[in-house]
């Protein structure tokens, strides 16, 4: 399986601060097809996931650009710039290169 | 508006069976492979089971090969989870979602238990 190291396991920011995420992976994660599928999902407190960025560096439909993503192969990065409010919950990246689908542990973005 | 709403979970004892239902609106059901995913109490995310578009394909971790059934009817736009020989370890939320997770739904809460 691949296994899915994001750093770090949480962060403690201040409003308009920016921030940077990491995810490793155990294996490469481009698909035969060319393509990598490596996705960044926000999960709000009480709330289901919400995709923010699929394939690296696509912004899903109405996601700020103050989000953005970068990385090939095994390491990727996802930075937020000018954090906001709504903003704040856990972040996983998730990979569908292989199955089994595998996530990150996930990394909780918390009010300093 | 894309919806997708689960149904079907409670509170059951270990071994039992449980099916879970996900109602699909909003999009074209038929195009998209779907999935389950679980988080378990206070934990991340684990994905469960995925389906191709027209059913002939199913995938499944080995947490749960064997025991779950994941299923769909395209003219019913909806998503199901038979889930067998359950056990603590299932308790969890489980989402219905479209990979590559841009839609999901709700959750819906199922809990093992005697």
């Amino acid at each position: 399986d691949v296994v899915m190291t994001q750093t770090p396991p949480s962060l403690s920011v201040a409003i308009g601060q920016s921030v940077s995420i990491s995810c490793k992976s155990s294996q490469s994660l481009v698909y035969s097809d060319g393509k990598t599928y490596l996705h960044w999902l926000l999960q709000s407190p009480g709330r289901s996931p919400k995709r923010l960025i699929y394939q690296v560096s696509n912004l899903g439909s109405g996601v700020p650009d103050r989000f953005s993503g970068t990385g090939s192969q095994k390491d990727f990065t996802l930075k937020i710039s000018r954090v906001e409010a709504e903003d704040l919950g856990v972040y996983y990246c998730a990979q569908t290169t292989h199955f089994p689908y595998t996530f990150g542990a996930g990394t909780k973005l918390e009010l300093k | 508006e894309v919806q997708l709403v689960e149904s079907g979970g409670g509170l059951v004892q270990p071994g039992r069976s449980l099916k879970l239902s996900c109602a699909a609106s909003g999009f074209t059901f038929s195009n998209y492979y779907m999935a389950w995913v679980r988080q378990a109490p206070k934990k991340g995310l684990e994905w469960v089971a995925t389906i191709s578009t027209s059913g002939s394909r199913t995938y499944y971790p080995d947490s749960v090969k064997g025991r779950f059934t994941i299923s769909r009817d395209n003219a019913k736009s909806s998503l199901y989870l038979q889930m067998n020989s359950l056990k603590s370890e299932d308790t969890a939320t489980y989402y219905c979602a479209s990979p590559p997770f841009d839609y999901w739904g709700q959750g819906v809460m199922v809990t093992v238990s005697s």
